[in-house]
């Protein structure tokens, strides 16, 4: 059964890097059928979809992102991994992994992990 | 971006009632749209896939419909597990995109 598990640090500092791991278990990061994404919820609001990386390491990333974004894929540990740069307290929130599934006229996060709480705050 | 509006933001029900939440997209999404359960302090379930799809696992009680820009996601005999909140999400086109949430209370 495959599961995800987010990992990093729970406090980082404003204009700092908030760098975040999943690592998969039960399953390959590599498959070809499934892409990798990252979902973030700040507290008492809605959700977010923040990008997606693909095996081979290609990405698609939130445009209100982009610029201070990084997704990458590490097959050798079966992780992928997300990096924000200069971070404001607008970027605390609960960070989500999670697969998507896409297929003929599918597309949807079928698994995630549990999240992790990050807060930016100095 | 596509914007997904769902109503209502929140209702109140009873055990065993019917309840309907809809959601509507700002731009036609042909039929990849998903809806999501998030308990709190729980990561998002998918329920309802490609609009109307049930998701394995989940009760046969939930179903979805629509096509296009309109959606209805329907939960009959609502069960105490219900209470929750519930979401849409496209996924036609990048950014994909939520819809603000609807919370089902008890009443």
């Amino acid at each position: 059964q495959l599961q995800l598990q987010e990992s990093g640090p729970g406090l980082v500092k404003p204009s700092e890097t908030l760098s975040l791991t999943c690592t998969v278990s039960g399953g390959s990061v590599s498959s070809s059928t499934y892409y990798w994404s990252w979902v973030r919820q700040p507290p008492g609001k809605g959700l977010d979809w923040i990008g997606t990386i693909y095996h081979n390491g290609g990405t698609y990333y939130n445009p209100s992102l982009q610029s201070r974004l990084t997704i990458s894929v590490d097959t050798s540990k079966n992780q992928f991994s997300l990096k924000l740069r200069s971070v404001t307290a607008a970027d605390t929130a609960v960070y989500y992994c999670a697969r998507r599934r896409t297929e003929t006229l599918t597309d949807y996060m079928d698994v995630w992990g549990k999240g992790t709480t990050v807060t930016v705050s100095s | 971006d596509v914007q997904m509006t769902q109503s209502p933001s929140s209702l109140s029900a009873s055990v065993g009632d019917r309840v309907t939440i809809t959601c509507r997209a700002s731009q036609t999404i042909n039929s990849y749209l998903n809806w999501y359960q998030q308990k709190p302090g729980k990561a998002p379930k998918v329920l309802i896939y490609s609009a109307s799809s049930l998701q394995s696992g989940v009760p046969s009680r939930f179903s979805g419909s629509g096509s296009g820009t309109d959606f209805t996601l329907t939960v009959s005999d609502l069960q105490p597990e219900d209470f929750a909140t519930y979401y849409c999400q496209q996924s036609y086109t990048t950014p994909l995109t939520f819809g603000g949430g609807t919370k089902v209370e008890i009443k």
